[in-house]
């Protein structure tokens, strides 16, 4: 258990619609990145906050939005679902070196 | 932006051999890291490695960051090493993994 929690841990859904991913970074940790990974784009850096502040963007599409609470957990949101943004998608938070991932969301989209 | 690629894509092995995973990344780097994804999907740190080597068991790392490559050498290999093991470079940028299987 690396301490990183993700919610929920499959979500099924159609096309069009909206999700909500929750994430809760290890306790102490202020840092949260958001990754997607599919079968043909493999792993890509998707988002960073850090202690409630956007630090980086990677690949991260315009229908897809992200925060930080106060209370250091995360949230990605996916809408207007496309069937190629089924994938899974992981949460990580860092402390010093080491990078510790949540155990993902399984997000199918039909 | 940085390229990452690792090779070989799949690799097949006897429990108890050894093997070398290559990361070479494009440009120079101060942030790399090793992850094992085990077949239930879970990423584990390895290594945090820019440089230099480092050991923990029966793995070890090493990067030559002035030729822009990192090594991840299993020793005497268990079932459990099984799944894809992935190189990235500053969080954001990985590469495709080697797949590893290990056979009883």
């Amino acid at each position: 258990d690396s301490g990183v929690t993700q919610t929920p841990k499959h979500l099924i859904t159609a096309t069009g619609q909206r999700v909500t991913l929750r994430c809760s970074p290890r306790s102490g940790d202020l840092s949260v990145y958001w990754y997607q990974q599919s079968l043909d784009q493999g792993l890509q850096f998707l988002i960073q906050y850090y202690n409630g502040e956007e630090r980086a963007k990677g690949n991260i599409l315009e229908r897809f939005s992200a925060q930080q609470f106060p209370d250091l957990h995360s949230e990605l949101n996916l809408s207007s679902l496309e069937l190629g943004d089924s994938a899974l998608y992981f949460c990580a938070s860092r402390d010093g070196d080491t990078q510790y991932f949540g155990p993902g969301t399984r997000l199918t989209v039909l | 932006g940085i390229q990452v690629e690792q090779s070989p894509p799949d690799l097949i092995l006897q429990e108890g051999a050894n093997s070398t995973l290559r990361c070479n990344f494009s440009d120079s780097v101060n942030n790399l890291q090793w992850f094992h994804q085990n077949p239930w999907g879970q990423l584990i740190n390895l290594f945090y490695i820019p440089s230099g080597t480092k050991q923990n068991g029966r793995l070890s790392a090493t990067t030559v960051a002035t030729e822009r490559y990192s090594l991840l050498y299993i020793s005497s290999s268990q079932t459990t090493d099984s799944g894809v093991y992935f190189c990235a470079v500053y969080d954001m940028r990985f590469g495709a993994g080697t797949r590893l299987t290990v056979k009883p």
